[in-house]
């Protein structure tokens, strides 16, 4: 059974740098797949930030493309955002979750993680 | 990029059937029979309902189903139950070269 778990600071100051990591348990990372990463702020709906699939395609939402990046560790079957300069907007649950390409669909999520930015 | 967009809430009693909207673009919901349809429950993750347009995976109830016409894609539920209230997300796929989702902004669906 394929697993997902995200973790990383519950906390985060205004413009440090956020990073989360997503390990995946039950099934073996490979550079054919695709991962996402979605956040939620609080109250509100989800906001889709980006896909990865092997190291080197990356595509993320041109609202959040130039503070955004994705990585991927097939050793360790984990996966990584990071967001730079964070503000308040940026206080969201944080979703990672994994692509079928050919559904365009997240067949499978992890639970999420809060991440609130504050001083 | 802006949302797809649906109405903030729905409602409907038990038994009777409730259609939820989305409404995009020809650059998204429109161009592509990639949308899809996403159920979450109040502080669980979202769980996918309908992939291209109208298909169900294995396990979703056939109470639910989903349509398109032209740059409008529908949610229904048949047969309500107290368990479907719940919010409920669309989302679409959008661009050949630079692949992107889009998600509209969620409906919450209560059931009387």
């Amino acid at each position: 059974q394929v697993q997902l778990q995200e973790s990383g600071p519950g906390l985060v100051k205004p413009s440090d740098a956020l990073t989360l990591t997503c390990s995946v348990s039950g099934f073996s990372i490979s550079i054919d797949d695709w991962w996402g990463w979605i956040r939620q702020p609080p109250g509100k709906g989800l906001e889709w930030i980006g896909f990865i699939h092997d190291s080197t395609n990356t595509f993320y939402s041109p609202s959040l493309s130039s503070r955004v990046t994705m990585s991927l560790d097939t050793s360790k079957n984990q996966f990584f955002l990071k967001v730079n300069s964070v503000t308040a907007v940026d206080t969201a649950v944080y979703y990672c979750a994994r692509y079928d390409r050919v559904t365009a669909i997240f067949d499978i999520w992890g639970p999420g993680t809060m991440v609130t930015v504050s001083s | 990029q802006s949302a797809l967009t649906q109405p903030p809430s729905a409602s409907g009693s038990p038994g009777q059937s409730v259609t939820i909207s989305c409404t995009g673009t020809s650059s998204d919901v429109g161009g592509y029979n990639y949308v899809s349809w996403y159920q979450q429950h109040p502080g669980k993750a979202p769980k996918f309902l309908i992939y291209e347009v109208t298909k169900r995976p294995s396990g979703v109830p056939d109470r639910f189903s989903g349509s398109k016409s032209g740059n409008t894609a529908s949610l229904t539920v048949s047969g309500l139950q107290a368990e479907d209230e719940a919010d409920y997300y669309c989302s679409s796929y959008a661009g050949n070269d630079n692949p992107h989702l889009i998600f509209g902004g969620g409906t919450k669906l209560t059931v009387l």
